[in-house]
């Protein structure tokens, strides 16, 4: 079974910035790589699949990158409402979702 | 629309055996490529994925509990259930059902059960 990782644990970041955070597979997972959000007491809501595509209703503010064992997830324009932890998961040859990165709002 | 409900006992005790169930709506198990997966989280703590099957029945477990879960469906396709053996307080945590359309990532969630194990 694989690794998968996520930096920073947490971010902090003003209204109308840019938040830009990492996960890292131990091994190639090629583009099946999905990010998901969870906010306080919600459940994890799909935000990106396939790397890049984002999911049905997300906001063009969300964007993700990479290949291979490194993604990007990147928020532009952050919102009040983007408070939130964000999982990254690999699905392929495992199944582990990373830590999770705590985004707050300075 | 595409609706996941877990349901649970609440709370166990250590030793005994979990069982929980997923009812859903808006989809078909029966469609190819679909696939219904268990997923829990500790308070405070990431998601482990714990068990799947699919719409053909194959069945996939996570190495680390394999030995412990039992993961099944009912023949209308409406239900599935999971069942853990075994439980000690670790196991205390939100379970999750998801579904995934096609591939392994996972576009609809239930609201999530919470189980507590504590004598």
């Amino acid at each position: 079974t694989g690794v998968t990782t996520q930096s920073p644990a947490s971010l902090s970041f003003s209204l109308g910035e840019t938040a830009t955070m990492t996960c890292r597979a131990s091994e190639s997972v090629g583009s099946y790589l999905a990010w998901y959000q969870q906010k306080t007491g919600q459940v994890p809501r799909l935000l990106i699949h396939t790397a890049s595509t984002r999911a049905s209703g997300v906001p063009a503010r969300f964007s993700g990158s990479g290949s291979g064992t490194d993604f990007t997830l990147t928020i532009s324009s952050l919102e009040s409402e983007d408070v939130a932890i964000y999982y990254c998961q690999p699905y392929k040859n495992w199944l582990t979702f990373g830590s999770g990165t705590k985004l707050e709002i300075k | 629309q595409v609706t996941l409900k877990e349901s649970g006992p609440g709370m166990l005790q250590p030793s005994k055996t979990l069982s929980l169930t997923c009812s859903f709506s808006g989809f078909s198990l029966s469609t190819s490529g679909m696939v219904v997966s268990w997923i829990r989280q500790p308070s405070g703590k990431s998601l482990e994925w714990l068990a799947a099957i699919d719409w053909d029945g194959d069945k996939y477990y996570n190495p680390s509990l394999k030995s412990r879960l039992t993961v099944s469906k009912d023949t209308s396709n409406t239900q599935v259930f999971l069942k853990i053996t075994s439980v000690d307080i670790a196991d205390t945590a939100t379970y999750y059902c998801a579904r995934s359309p096609n591939d392994w990532y996972f576009d609809f969630w239930g609201p999530g059960t919470m189980v507590t194990v504590s004598s």
